[in-house]
């Protein structure tokens, strides 16, 4: 089974850039498509964007203009950055593995989250 | 506001049927299938249930989905009392475009 594992810098302050790794572990990028999703403390779910193996994005259309995800398949690893951040995006921030299926994928492997704190 | 609206807590006892539903509009349940979570505390959430009745791997057949226009129902046969978790429906969207999440339901055994 692969093993996603998160990490980056885990305390910002207002307005600085969030840059999150995620490293695929015991697995090939291929085949599949990689989300990033954020949770806040207490809170439901919220879904940021994906990108596919070979580079291909969506974003959350709430989040787009401050969000980027890439992918560096050599690395085998895709990666968040989030600017202009503010203390509502404080949360821990999943990356998961998305399978795709007759419709729009599903989200079916998630790594631990990663606590991304801001302070103002 | 979660764009899929899901009741925010349900309870049983064990050996209950419990359902949880899950209801949106066209353009997400509507148009696309819908996918189960469970989330206990301090931990990841865990695929359950995916395209609207599959169950995941090594989840147990007590666990059954549906779907039906723009709702779904996740509903948990003999209930236990490791049932106890967070349920977490979700689908994607045509518009506007994306993978959108029901608020939760905590369930209480």
């Amino acid at each position: 089974q692969e093993h996603l594992q998160p990490w980056g810098a885990g305390l910002l302050k207002a307005s600085e850039t969030l840059s999150l790794t995620c490293s695929v572990y015991d697995g090939s990028l291929s085949g599949y498509f990689w989300i990033w999703i954020r949770q806040p403390p207490g809170k439901g779910l919220e879904w940021i964007g994906e990108i596919s193996h070979r580079g291909g994005t969506n974003y959350n259309p709430s989040l787009k203009s401050r969000v980027t995800i890439s992918v560096d398949t050599s690395k085998n690893q895709f990666s968040l950055e989030m600017t202009s951040m503010t203390a509502a995006d404080t949360a821990l921030y999943y990356c998961v593995r998305g399978v795709y299926d007759a419709y729009s994928g599903y989200a079916d492997y998630w790594g631990q989250g990663s606590l991304v704190t801001v302070s103002s | 506001q979660s764009v899929l609206t899901q009741p925010p807590s349900a309870s049983g006892t064990p050996g209950q049927r419990v359902t949880i539903s899950c209801s949106g509009t066209y353009s997400n349940i509507g148009s696309n299938a819908v996918n189960w979570y469970q989330q206990f505390p301090g931990t990841a959430p865990k695929l359950l249930i995916f395209t609207n009745h599959q169950r995941a791997s090594g989840v147990p057949e007590r666990f059954s989905g549906s779907k039906s226009g723009k709702s779904a129902s996740l509903v948990i046969n003999g209930l236990q009392s490791e049932d106890e978790a967070i349920y977490y429906c979700a689908t994607w969207d045509d518009n506007p475009t994306g993978r959108v999440f029901g608020g939760g339901t905590s369930l209480t055994v």
